[in-house]
C-alpha cells in the first residue's frame, strides 16, 4: 500500500482566514514533504520532516506553518495568504530522507486545490 | 547544478500509437537517481520508475519502457500502443543521494480515441 491520504481535497479561503491542510500516511515513512505546485508548472519543495523534525524549509514565507505531530501526519497551517498562493499543495512521503536507494522513493497524495479569493 | 529538461511542452497522438517522452539532464553528481512520475487530471503524482546513475539497463514494464543513456544524459521513456487513460502530464525528475528531486517542466500528452 503506497497511499497518502490529503484533506480537504478543495478548499477556498479569503486572505484573513485560518486554514490548516492536513497529510496522512501508513507506510511507516518517517520523511514527509510539501510541495506546492502552481498551474502547468512542476511542483516545488516547501519543506521536508525527517523523523518529525523540520529538514528543509525552502525559505517559504512565514503564512505558510507545517507541523509534524507524529510520523503518520503532517499538518500545513494557513494564515494570512494571498491571491497568488492559490495552488495545487502535494503532500508525499519516502522511508527516509538523505539516503539513497529505495529509501528515497517520494509517494504523492492527490493534493489539496486551494483557491485564496 | 542540477537541471531537468523535458523539452516537449505537449504531445497530441491517436489512441495505438506509440510515444516517447524525453527527458535530458545535468549534474555532477556521479551518483544520483532518475525518476518519472505521472499526474493524472486528479492530481496525484504516480510513481512510475526510478533508475540510478549506476544503472543503465532498460527497463520494460507493460507497455511502458525506459531508455537510460548516460553518453546523452537521457532518459527517455516510451509508450507503446497508447491509450486514452495515458492522457496525463508526465514529469521526469533528477534526485541526489538527499531525496531533493529537481522536476523537469512537465510533458502533456493527450491520446485521442
Amino acid at each position: 500500500d503506497t497511499e497518502v491520504t490529503q484533506t480537504p481535497k478543495h478548499l477556498v479561503m479569503g486572505m484573513t482566514n485560518k486554514k490548516s491542510l492536513k497529510c496522512e500516511q501508513h507506510m511507516g515513512h518517517r520523511a514527509m514533504y510539501w510541495y506546492k505546485q502552481k498551474a502547468k508548472k512542476p511542483p516545488e519543495l516547501m519543506f521536508v520532516y525527517s523523523y518529525e523534525k523540520l529538514s528543509i524549509n525552502e525559505s517559504v514565507p512565514s503564512r505558510f506553518s507545517p507541523e509534524c505531530p507524529n510520523s503518520s501526519l503532517l499538518n500545513l497551517h494557513l494564515h494570512a495568504l494571498q491571491p497568488e498562493d492559490s495552488a495545487l499543495y502535494l503532500c508525499a512521503s519516502s522511508q527516509e530522507y538523505g539516503l539513497g536507494g529505495s529509501m528515497n522513493i517520494q509517494y504523492f497524495g492527490a493534493g489539496t486545490r486551494l483557491s485564496v479569493l | 547544478a542540477q537541471k531537468v529538461t523535458q523539452a516537449q511542452t505537449e504531445i497530441s497522438v491517436v489512441e495505438k500509437e506509440d510515444v516517447t517522452l524525453d527527458c535530458v539532464y545535468e549534474t555532477r553528481d556521479t551518483t544520483y537517481y532518475l525518476f518519472w512520475y505521472k499526474q493524472p487530471p486528479s492530481g496525484e503524482l504516480v510513481f512510475l520508475i526510478r533508475r540510478n546513475s549506476f544503472d543503465e539497463q532498460n527497463e520494460i514494464s507493460g507497455r511502458y519502457s525506459w531508455n537510460f543513456q548516460k553518453s546523452t544524459s537521457s532518459f527517455n521513456f516510451t509508450i507503446t500502443a497508447s491509450q486514452v487513460v495515458d492522457s496525463a502530464v508526465y514529469f521526469c525528475a533528477l534526485s541526489r543521494n538527499n531525496n531533493d528531486m529537481r522536476f523537469g517542466a512537465g510533458t502533456r500528452l493527450t491520446v485521442k480515441p
